[in-house]
């Protein structure tokens, strides 16, 4: 298995652009989680996924931030219109079904910087 | 809200030798599961090594090593042999939110291995 693939690992964007961050999660995973770090506030949980529904968006910062789950393969996070601010590491996550026993998966997470 | 307590922010230890690093949590789950992640400059998340709070023994993997104090809710990991490898962000994790789908984690300590 390739494991939680994340596009790109970098993007650079200006102040005002909609940018949009790609996840694939490993195949069976019925969890996905998307994370956002920063120096200042760490590891902050943005909203997460149970079979493609979304469970809990109450860690999205603001209506600019949207996510989407078309279907077991594939997520995005969108932010339109990208700001300074929205700067850091977004990671994503899944796992795999049961207890949760067996952790996270992350994915190599995709730095973003708005200039 | 659930925290994780991470409070060392950095430390160091000679390369050979064992260092611990030390997390409180608190959570409203009655079994758990409990998680330390590794994260070198690379940026990859890794998981290290987890806990069943209802084990009494703790978990070991290879160098890695728990010390779990299930009344205190303390979970540090002791690294012994320590190698230049090692040196990374050192992230732990609990249970959040209902059904401990989601994980909380503390703000990390950087270790670094000195040769």
């Amino acid at each position: 298995d390739a494991g939680v693939i994340q596009s790109p690992r970098h993007e650079v964007t200006e102040m005002g652009q909609e940018v949009t961050l790609r996840c694939k999660p490993i195949s069976g995973h019925d969890y996905l989680f998307w994370y956002r770090q920063t120096m200042m506030r760490g590891l902050e949980l943005l909203i997460y996924f149970n079979n493609n529904v979304p469970i809990d968006d109450s860690g999205m910062p603001e209506d600019r931030f949207s996510a989407k789950m078309p279907n077991a393969s594939f997520s995005t996070l969108k932010i339109q219109p990208s700001e300074p601010r929205d700067s850091a590491v977004y990671f994503c996550a899944s796992r795999s079904p049961g207890t949760g026993n067996y952790g996270y998966t992350f994915g190599s997470g995709t730095r973003l910087t708005v200039v | 809200a659930q925290t994780v307590t991470q409070s060392q922010p950095e430390m160091s230890v000679q390369e050979a030798e064992t260092v611990t690093l030390s997390c409180t949590y608190d959570t409203s789950e009655s079994n758990y599961y409990l998680f330390w992640y590794k994260q070198p400059p690379s940026r990859q998340m890794i998981l290290v090594i987890r806990q069943e709070a209802y084990k009494q023994q703790n978990a070991t993997e290879n160098r890695f090593s728990v010390n779990f104090q299930k009344a205190a809710k303390s979970f540090s990991l002791k690294i012994s042999d320590s190698q230049l490898g090692d040196t990374a962000m050192y992230f732990c994790a609990s249970p959040s939110g209902a059904g401990s789908y989601q994980l909380t984690f503390g703000k990390g300590t950087k270790l670094s291995v000195i040769p």
